[in-house]
C-alpha cells in the first residue's frame, strides 16, 4: 500500500474536466513539492507536472497541478482520447526517500 | 539529445545474479542524480534508490536496502542496478530516470530510460 493515496480509477468524456487527487502527510506532501507523471500504455513514465504546478516544456496547458496542505491534485481540462493513461503523483519524504502514489487509471469514455 | 538508454530484456533463473545498465548521453552525466524505479506486472511505480554519479553517493529505499545494489561508472556514463540472487518476485520492469536539476537531490525525474524487463522463472 502506497504512502501517497490516489483513487485507483477516474473517467470522463471528451472535452470534460477531470481531477485526480493525491493524499499524503506532513512528512511528505506537507513539507515537499509534488510531481506528477503520465504513463501511456506500454511506455515509460513521462514528467507531467513538477514543483506542484509547473509544466515542463511541451506539456499542454490543459494539464495543471495544485497543492494544499498534505494533498495535491492534477486537473485535466478539455479531456482528449490520448489522455487515457495511468497517472502517478510523487513526492519526497523527510527521510529523503522518494515516494510514488499507487496510480490512477484514467479512462476516456 | 538528452537520453537514457537501458540494456535489453533479461530472463533469469532464481538464485542467479544480474546487472542491468542505464547509459546517459547528451548531458553531463556526473552532475545529475540517477534513480531506479520498479514496476511489477500490472502494478504501480516504486522508488528503489538513487545515485549521484559524480561521487557515487547512493541512497536506497528501506524496501530495497540490502536487496539490490546501485552503482555507476562515470567513465562510461553508465549507472547499474544489480542483484546477487534473484527471486521470482523480482520479475518486473525496471526504469532508470534522471533528476531534472543538476546536483539537486529530491527533484523530479525529467528523463526516463525505456525500461528493462527482468523475468525470473525456473
Amino acid at each position: 500500500q502506497s504512502v501517497l493515496t490516489q483513487p485507483p480509477s477516474a473517467s470522463g468524456t471528451p472535452g470534460q474536466r477531470v481531477t485526480i487527487s493525491c493524499s499524503g502527510s506532513s512528512s511528505n506532501i506537507g513539507s515537499n513539492t509534488v510531481n506528477w507523471y503520465q504513463q501511456l500504455p506500454g511506455t515509460a513514465p513521462k514528467l507531467l507536472i513538477y514543483s506542484n504546478n509547473q509544466r515542463p516544456s511541451g506539456v499542454p496547458d490543459r494539464f495543471s497541478g495544485s497543492k494544499s496542505g498534505t494533498s495535491a491534485s492534477l486537473a485535466i481540462s478539455g479531456l482528449q482520447s490520448e489522455d487515457e493513461a495511468d497517472y502517478y503523483c510523487a513526492a519526497w519524504d523527510d527521510s529523503l526517500n522518494g515516494l510514488f502514489g499507487g496510480g490512477t487509471k484514467l479512462t476516456v469514455l | 539529445e538528452v537520453q537514457l538508454v537501458q540494456s535489453g530484456a533479461e530472463v533469469k533463473k532464481p538464485g542467479e545474479s544480474l546487472k542491468i545498465s542505464c547509459k546517459g548521453s547528451g548531458y553531463s552525466f556526473t552532475s545529475y542524480w540517477i534513480g531506479w524505479v520498479r514496476q511489477m506486472p500490472g502494478k504501480g511505480l516504486e522508488w528503489m534508490g538513487i545515485i549521484y554519479p559524480g561521487d557515487s553517493d547512493t541512497r536506497y529505499s528501506p524496501s530495497f536496502q540490502g536487496q539490490v545494489t546501485i552503482s555507476a561508472d562515470k567513465s562510461i556514463s553508465t549507472a547499474y542496478l544489480q542483484w546477487s540472487s534473484l527471486k521470482a518476485s523480482d520479475t518486473a520492469m525496471y526504469y532508470c530516470a534522471r533528476s531534472a536539476t543538476a546536483m539537486v537531490y529530491g527533484d523530479a525525474f525529467d528523463i526516463w530510460g525505456q525500461g528493462t524487463m527482468v523475468t525470473v522463472s525456473s
